[in-house]
């Protein structure tokens, strides 16, 4: 059974540049939120996608937008990076339109803006 | 506003010996999900625990327990026999159960490390 994977495991940018983060779900998972985990702190809510629409959306800037493709899969992408966007930024999937069942998570994506 | 707090943040443990870590929230809801997460080394976060707020019962997964005071806002997770691969980051968190929302609230987490 696949878990949830992302690509790439690493990345480093500088500022004003454009990222693309990719997540493919867990198998049979339908539904992925993406969150960002500064260091040493808890992750915090970016956004989710269902049906291929963005359902929910937390406090983060127009800059960071993403997408969900046909098979479940999504793309994060933050525009005009800032040094602050330098995290570990995490997908998590889960199954079906109940906004509760478990969030399962990848092993993220860290991201460094210099 | 929901919130979670660990106020523990790095604790130590013998192995084979049981170690408590605490976690309370804030809400005004009556119906939620709580859940301990562990994010080892190696950083993948791995669920660990999941109680539903409408059950009285305290969710118990092998090793690993909780106790689930609803009144008192508190969800502490009790790890018994510790093992070295307990050693990670942990993270209570929260979701509310009554509304249309798939947000995960988190805590600023627990740095577990399991002494040999």
């Amino acid at each position: 059974d696949a878990g949830v994977t992302q690509s790439p495991t690493h990345l480093i940018k500088t500022r004003g540049q454009q990222v693309t983060l990719r997540c493919s779900p867990k198998s049979g998972h339908d539904t992925v939120s993406w969150y960002q985990q500064a260091l040493g702190q808890g992750p915090q809510f970016i956004f989710q996608y269902y049906e291929e629409e963005e359902r929910q959306r937390g406090n983060f800037p127009d800059r960071f937008s993403g997408h969900q493709f046909p098979n479940y899969s999504s793309e994060l992408n933050v525009n005009a990076l800032l040094l602050g966007d330098s995290a570990l930024y995490l997908c998590a999937s889960s199954l079906g339109r109940n906004y509760q069942e478990t969030q399962y998570f990848g092993p993220g994506t860290r991201l460094l803006v210099l | 506003a929901q919130t979670v707090t660990q106020s523990q943040p790095e604790m130590s443990v013998q192995e084979a010996e049981t170690v408590t870590l605490s976690c309370t929230y804030d809400t005004s809801e009556s119906n939620y999900y709580l859940f301990w997460y562990k994010q080892p080394p190696s950083r993948q976060m791995i669920l660990v625990i999941r109680q539903e707020a409408y059950k009285q019962q305290n969710a118990t997964e092998n090793r690993f327990s909780v106790n689930f005071q609803k009144a008192a806002k508190s969800f502490s997770l009790k790890i018994s026999d510790s093992q070295l691969g307990d050693t990670a980051m942990y993270f209570c968190a929260f979701i509310k159960g009554s509304s249309n929302t798939g947000k995960l609230i988190f805590g600023q987490g627990t740095t577990l490390q399991v002494k040999p």
